[in-house]
């Protein structure tokens, strides 16, 4: 299996512009989920998904971000508008519930820097 | 709902000598538990989990962690740290029960950055 992959693996935009980020999930994984690392702030959860199925969003820290999950292959974090503080890595990570201890297999993040 | 304490943000250990890392977790429930390492630059991959068979639970790379329920940890140790070993190390929390919105979601501590000098 190739993993979770995720693109673009870098991505330097300007302040204000619209920021897609994308993550394919291990096929046959029923859970995807989006983080956020930076250094201020560690690890955080922004939103998951079951089944395709938005479960819990509340670490999306304002309106300006979106994700959305159309079929069990594809999923994609949306930034509009972009601002400075946005600047991190993201990443996104799958599982599969039929394993029953909820390991996440991540994928190698995508760096985004908003100048 | 559940958390984890990594104690210590940095550790730094000599090439050879025991590596500790500690964690503890609140949970209400059972917990699954793991411990996730991250090399520069890369994405974070799973060192060990536990899942409620044996408590002392052996990774990759020569890593291991005891599940000490009384103690409410989870510590991660090697006998004999590389200079490979460098890099981020994260403490995570599940729970077992179905429903709600902590269902399938992973809880993770600030992380602790090993160093190793050679």
């Amino acid at each position: 299996d190739a993993g979770v992959i995720q693109s673009p693996r870098h991505e330097v935009t300007e302040m204000g512009q619209e920021v897609t980020l994308r993550c394919k999930p291990i096929s046959g994984h029923d859970y995807l989920f989006w983080y956020r690392q930076t250094m201020m702030r560690g690890l955080e959860l922004l939103i998951y998904f079951n089944n395709n199925v938005p479960i819990d969003d509340s670490g999306m820290p304002e309106d300006r971000f979106s994700a959305k999950m159309p079929n069990a292959s594809f999923s994609t974090l949306k930034i509009q508008p972009s601002e400075p503080r946005d600047s991190a890595v993201y990443f996104c990570a799958s599982s599969n519930r039929g394993e029953s201890s909820y390991e996440q297999y991540f994928g190698p993040g995508t760096r985004l820097t908003v100048t | 709902a559940q958390s984890v304490t990594q104690l210590g943000s940095h550790v730094s250990v000599s090439e050879g000598a025991l590596v500790l890392l500690r964690c503890n977790y609140s949970s209400s429930v059972p917990p699954y538990l793991f411990w996730y390492v991250q090399y520069p630059n890369q994405g974070l991959q799973l060192l060990l989990k536990y899942t409620s068979a044996a408590t002392l639970v052996k990774g990759i790379n020569g890593f291991e962690a005891e599940f000490k329920k009384s103690e409410t940890s989870f510590h991660l140790t090697k006998p004999s740290a590389h200079m490979s070993d460098a890099a981020e190390y994260f403490c995570a929390v599940s729970v077992r029960y179905a429903g709600g919105t902590s269902y399938g979601k992973l809880t993770f501590g600030q992380g602790t950055i090993l160093t190793v000098h050679p």
